[in-house]
């Protein structure tokens, strides 16, 4: 079936260095979302990526949308603590619409202060 | 407060059980999401509606249904309950069946006994 597998699991940082999480799926996807989960929270909409290649950018955040539209990564530069917290790639797998969004395992993300 | 309300935030049944998760979208959403979420794992999807219409189907178990009903709040159904459905139930909604982002509510927390 239709996965999207997210590396690394973990990530232990030291605040202020960067951190980085990679989405890879096994089959075309329309489009992908990423999400942010505190503990003990829900999961929060961050992004939408739509284009083949596409890059957005937000404060610390960037987000990107490989060429093949298969993969997708978040990268945080200058962690802080508030950064603290599960992180989620969803995709819509296909080239056509599709109201399936199939999620990431995530990336929890722990900032040392 | 994403808008997303679900009920109960917590349940505490024993196995063979049935219970009844309930979910009311954000004002003039049309569209539902049901996931679930068990202990460090990531986000199983397991069924979408669109204006009471099932749209799509994740790897939902046949104890398990779900139906939106015409006021547009959601209900998932969970029988012959086992330990292993012990887990946070999300339900999510959006405004467009195939884009846009998912608002999540609180949750709510199933723990078999």
């Amino acid at each position: 079936g239709q996965q999207v597998m997210q590396i690394p699991q973990y990530q232990h940082v030291q605040e202020g260095e960067d951190f980085t999480t990679y989405c890879n799926s096994s089959t075309t996807l329309s489009n992908i979302q990423w999400y942010k989960q505190r503990p003990g929270g829900h999961p929060v909409f961050l992004i939408q990526l739509v284009k083949s290649g596409e890059v957005k950018k937000q404060k610390r955040l960037t987000f990107q949308f490989g060429e093949a539209k298969k993969n997708s990564s978040l990268h945080i530069t200058a962690t802080q603590t508030t950064d603290v917290g599960t992180y989620f790639c969803a995709g819509r797998p296909g080239s056509s619409n599709t109201g399936k969004l199939i999620f990431g395992q995530g990336t929890t993300l722990q900032v040392k202060p | 407060d994403s808008g997303v309300t679900q009920t109960p935030k917590h349940l505490i049944t024993a196995t063979g059980q049935r219970v009844t998760l309930r979910c009311s979208p954000r004002s003039g959403d049309l569209s539902v999401y049901w996931y679930q979420q068990s202990l460090d794992q990531g986000l199983q999807f397991l069924i979408q509606y669109y204006n009471g219409e099932e749209r799509a189907k994740g790897n939902i178990l046949e104890r398990f249904s779900a139906q939106q009903f015409p006021d547009l709040h959601s209900e998932l159904n969970l029988s012959s309950l086992e330990l292993g459905d012990s887990a946070l139930y999300f339900c999510a909604s959006t405004r467009q069946e195939h884009t846009g982002e998912l608002f999540f509510g609180e949750g709510s927390r199933l723990t078999v006994l």
